[in-house]
């Protein structure tokens, strides 16, 4: 099993660019995930999805959207990169609420 | 908000030398999680605590849950070299919810 899967790797935006953070699990997991963790910051819940078909926002949900596209996939966009956004993006899931999380790789993300 | 607060942020010790981080919050809790992250890896997840004054052991790690449910420790004795990265409590405010709040984290360096 793969986990929690998350592309890309890494990646570099010039202010006002847009993309999209996929994320995919294999472990038949409700709910999923995205945060971002910046140094000395801890990580901080951009937006989860208890179930498929439902999405919440978290603690800093400003400058993101997200779509749950399957019980497998959850994907971040950001519709115009701010510097404000370079952060290191990690997505996770669980199998249901007060459960633990695992966690992908991350992302690291430069905004110029 | 809920405050998170976690202590010490750094942490320095000798090898064989024993290390504790504080999780305090400014709220009852009704759970709390205990996360490692590895220098450049994502957070694993290490221990779940429940009930009040619980105390629950892993190896020459001890996480206890306190009376009140508004403070948690993590101790870890004799400290070795692959026990360094840092250390995330993440507190759940509300049973049943999906909003697990990190706290800032504590950074253990072992020194051989």
């Amino acid at each position: 099993n793969a986990g929690v899967t998350q592309t890309p790797k890494f990646q570099v935006l010039k202010t006002g660019q847009s993309m999209t953070l996929q994320c995919a699990q294999d472990m038949n997991h409700n709910s999923m995930y995205w945060y971002r963790q910046d140094p000395g910051m801890g990580l901080r819940l951009i937006y989860y999805s208890a179930s498929e078909g439902t999405t919440d926002k978290g603690e800093v949900p400003n400058g993101y959207n997200v779509s749950r596209l399957n019980k497998r996939e959850f994907s971040l966009r950001l519709e115009s990169a701010a510097p404000s956004q370079t952060s290191v993006y990690f997505c996770a899931s669980s199998e249901a609420a007060e459960t633990k999380l695992f966690f992908g790789s991350g992302t690291q993300l430069s905004v110029l | 908000g809920q405050q998170v607060m976690q202590i010490p942020q750094y942490q320095h010790v000798q090898e064989g030398e024993d290390f504790t981080t504080y999780c305090n919050s400014s709220t009852t809790l009704s759970n709390i999680q205990w996360y490692k992250q590895r220098p450049g890896g994502h957070p694993v997840f290490l221990i779940q605590l429940v009930k009040s004054g619980e105390v629950k052991k892993q190896k020459r790690l001890t996480f206890q849950f306190g009376e009140a449910k508004k403070n948690s420790s993590l101790h870890i004795t004799a400290t070795q070299t692959t026990d360094v990265g840092t250390y995330f409590c993440a507190e759940d405010t509300t049973s049943g919810t999906y909003k697990y709040i990190f706290g800032t984290g504590t950074r253990l360096k072992v020194l051989a």
